[in-house]
């Protein structure tokens, strides 16, 4: 489940400190929204999801921000912690399709 | 364990062969869908089934075929293997018919043609 070597962007951060990882996508008609992490010999993995209708959703330690007018969508990750290094896709369904389109992600590296 | 299981998790064949990929959705899951994960494009869909009939088509190309079995567990065919090929295949299952909550991805067959 690695990502292959994928030449990803990187965001590098402290132990305890908070992380944004962002993400554009182009479909207007994209209704649906997810974020998914995937760990080194994993798949990816659901973290947590958000609705056109809605424009933020919290869980556990994690908020998903998503501003329709620039088609931008934003995970912020609360003190991040080791456990958190993966490598981070979002992903959009449009409201025809059932298919997921997913963006390039981004590695998240946490230093101890 | 996410309840999606892949077959096998790794395979390394010759350029012109064909392999069988194989996954067996969460059980009560009536969609799979296959993705294909390489080094210069991402997560791209490949194709999806809904309790054995094919739903949706993605990028797949006319080399690879799939198909849902009655049990539900499906199968990716990849013929006339190229070097290109190589890259992780993930099958994810969900209960309806699109996307939503609930739509886990298996651990992933890498593939890797020489």
């Amino acid at each position: 489940g690695e990502s292959v070597g994928l030449h990803l962007p990187t965001l590098s951060v402290q132990e305890g400190d908070n992380s944004i990882i962002n993400c554009a996508y182009s479909n207007s008609a994209s209704d649906y929204f997810i974020w998914y992490k995937q760990e080194s010999g994993k798949g990816p993995q659901f973290i947590i999801d958000i609705r056109s209708n809605m424009d933020k959703r919290q869980g556990q330690r994690v908020t998903v921000l998503l501003n329709k007018t620039v088609k931008h969508l934003s995970l912020q990750i609360a003190a991040t912690q080791p456990g958190d290094s993966a490598v981070y896709f979002c992903a959009e369904k449009d409201n025809a399709g059932n298919m997921l389109t997913f963006g390039g992600g981004t590695r998240l590296m946490v230093k101890p | 364990d996410s309840g999606v299981t892949q077959t096998p998790k790794h395979l390394i064949t010759a350029t012109g062969q064909r392999v069988t990929l194989r996954c067996s959705p969460r059980s009560g899951d009536l969609s799979v869908y296959w993705y294909q994960q390489s080094l210069d494009q991402g997560l791209q869909f490949l194709i999806q089934y809904y309790n054995g009939e094919e739903r949706a088509k993605g990028n797949i190309l006319e080399r690879f075929s799939a198909q849902q079995f009655p049990d539900l567990h499906s199968e990716l065919n990849l013929s006339s293997l190229e070097l290109g090929d190589s890259a992780l295949y993930f099958c994810a299952s969900s209960v309806v018919g699109s996307p939503g909550y609930g739509y886990t991805f298996g651990s992933g067959t890498r593939l890797t043609v020489v």
